[in-house]
Order: structure tokens, then sequence, then C-alpha cells
């Protein structure tokens, strides 16, 4: 019973580097997240996508992309690293009219740039 | 726009004591309201939720009660245990959409002692 999956689980990387993060969801959700979580600022949303073959930029979108490939999985990009991505980020998923909806969250990405 | 705010941490408390850590919110419409644990090294878990007001979530001995007349949900445990020791965040979903997006609070560290 995998859940949400996210992959890696650490990375290094140096600045001006480019990486993905991926993520997938066996549970057949509409709606897929993807979350940045820095000490005291709680979790803050970088893009969402409602359902397949859509994607929104959240509160904090700059300086990454996403892709919804299929229903299943949602990538975020980092085109271009820089130390201020240094964060833990966690993709989610919900399913169906989401108001109220549990939000399954993966395990978490550490990722550093130096 | 919709925020949350919930008590600073860190909270320390010795075993079998009572716990409370306030959480109150902004929203236009009528959002849901969550309570999620990370435990260490560890994604975010549903702890309980509320989707109306005077709704009372529960789960493992913690409870959380929706007051739409003061716009709280403060998480309470009338015996916490060494197990308990983890962060807890305040979300609320994001009424003026469907989209199921979540407004964290900043987070609030529980530490319990023996």
């Amino acid at each position: 019973n995998a859940g949400v999956t996210q992959t890696p689980k650490f990375q290094v990387l140096k600045t001006g580097q480019s990486m993905t993060l991926q993520c997938a969801q066996d549970m057949n959700h509409n709606s897929m997240y993807w979350y940045r979580q820095d000490p005291g600022m709680g979790l803050r949303l970088i893009y969402y996508s409602a359902s397949e073959g859509t994607t929104d930029k959240g509160e904090v979108p700059n300086g990454y992309n996403v892709s919804r490939l299929n229903k299943r999985e949602f990538s975020l990009r980092l085109e271009s690293a820089a130390p201020s991505q240094t964060s833990v980020y966690f993709c989610a998923s919900t399913g169906g009219d989401s108001t109220g909806n549990t939000i399954y969250f993966g395990e978490g990405s550490w990722l550093t740039v130096v | 726009g919709d925020s949350v705010t919930q008590m600073e941490g860190p909270v320390t408390l010795s075993e079998e004591a009572f716990l409370t850590i306030n959480c109150t919110y902004t929203a236009t419409g009528y959002p849901s309201l969550f309570w999620y644990v990370q435990y260490p090294g560890e994604g975010l878990q549903l702890l309980l939720k509320a989707t109306k007001a005077d709704d009372k979530g529960s789960n493992k001995g913690f409870e959380a009660t929706y007051r739409k007349e003061t716009t709280s949900f403060h998480l309470e445990k009338g015996s916490v245990q060494v197990s308990d020791s983890a962060v807890y965040f305040c979300a609320l979903s994001d009424g003026s959409s469907n989209t199921g997006k979540l407004i964290f609070g900043q987070g609030t560290t529980l530490q319990v002692k023996p």
C-alpha cells in the first residue's frame, strides 16, 4: 500500500544545477500538490494540479516548473538551483471534490543547494 | 487571503500533562479545518479534521472543535505521552475553490519528557 511515493529522498546540488523531483500516487487521486517546508514557516504551496492535464501556481512558484505526466505522476523541476531552494519538499494528493477530503503526503525529499 | 496562525513553540510538557495547542484562522467561505502531525524524519499524517462549524474531530485521544464564532480550532489532549512528541500543523482547505489546496500554520513542536 504505497500511497504517495517521492524520489529522491536526499539530494545535494551545486548552485546552477538542475534536477527533477518525482512523485507518484497509486490512489487514483485527481489532485496533486508540491509543497516546501522551511523552519518556522510551515508548508507553502509551490504548484498544484487539480486534474490530469492542468497545473497552476501556488504561493511560491518562482524558480520551479512542474509536469503532470499522467494521473499518477506529478514532477517538480528546478532548472537552475539556488541556495534559497534548500528545503524539504513534499508531494501530496487528494481525490474527487476535495473540499474536506483527506490530503495524503509523501515522506519528503531533503534538498540542499550549496 | 486565507491564513492560519498557531501558537509558537516549542511546547515542553511532562508525560500525562494536559495539552492545548492554539490555532486561529481567517478565511472566506466555509473551509474545512485539519490537524496534521509530523514525526521526526517523516511526512505529514492527518490527525483529525472537521468540515463544518461545531464539528469535533477526534483521533488517538486528541480532539479539536471547529469554532466559527472565535475562528479557532484548538488541539487538545488530556494526557500526553512521550510518543506524542512531534510537530503539529493546523491547516484549512481553500474554501473559495475546489482544488483541495491546504493553507498551513507554521507548526508547533511538542516535546514530552518522561
